[in-house]
């Protein structure tokens, strides 16, 4: 069972807006650590999507985007495209356990 | 660019060990904390250990009990990950992944592609 808790699966048809919820505890996201995000595409590594909650790397299409409020976050993705079909993580750090920690993963299907 | 590449998985008989390596190019490698994350068959990721960019601080999951040891030669370099009393449950793929700090944590910006190690008899 993950530190992070993430629905296991989410859809939507192409050109619609998903969101994927992380939600945590008052020992990591409500303790006021960042919520970072990861795209992985099937066999192939995880990529950085989303850090600091909110903040995109370079390259990464703005139709991504992340928010924090409380003991949860979310990451949002607009005008659904094919090549979105992935798995997708949150992350962040548990002072209790003194290390990192992910959500479960969410497999995003395009229908 | 930041390349990362892992070496050293297996097929190892429980109760074994093994070490892992991960060469590192494309940026300062003494300047930035490393991790290993790792992702068991058809499962999530699961941070596994991490070291600080002088070798100084380490730390692992508690889950490891300890087995589990990190390290790094910042003039080859590379980031290792000794296994010991490797576990059916060890099995996945080992990923070393370049920290960024954020705030008072990281994240982890660049991975490398993986290596399998399967503990099995």
């Amino acid at each position: 069972q993950s530190v992070l808790t993430q629905p296991p699966s989410v859809s939507g048809a192409p050109g619609q807006r998903v969101t994927i919820s992380c939600t945590g505890s008052s020992s990591n996201v409500g303790a006021g650590f960042d919520v970072h995000w990861y795209q992985q595409l099937p066999g192939t590594a995880p990529k950085l999507l989303i850090y600091g909650n909110t903040n995109r790397p370079s390259g990464v299409p703005d139709r991504f985007s992340g928010s924090k409020s409380g003991t949860s976050a979310s990451l949002a993705i607009t005008g659904l495209q094919a090549e979105d079909e992935a798995d997708y993580y949150c992350q962040s750090y548990d002072n209790s356990l003194s290390g990192w920690v992910f959500g479960g993963g969410t497999k995003l299907t395009v229908l | 660019q930041v390349q990362l590449v892992e070496s050293g998985g297996g097929v190892v008989q429980p109760g074994g060990s093994l070490t892992l390596s991960c060469a590192a190019s494309g940026f300062t490698f003494s300047s930035f904390g490393m991790h290993w994350v790792r992702q068991a068959p058809g499962k999530g990721l699961e941070w596994v250990a991490f070291t600080q960019f002088d070798g100084t601080d380490k730390y692992s999951a508690d889950s490891l009990k300890g087995r589990f040891t990190i390290s790094r030669d910042n003039s080859k370099n590379t980031l290792l990950l000794q296994m010991n009393s490797l576990r059916a449950e060890d099995t996945a793929v080992y990923f070393c992944a370049k920290g960024v700090t954020y705030g008072t944590t990281y994240y982890f910006d660049s991975w490398g592609q993986g290596t399998l190690v399967t503990v099995s008899s």
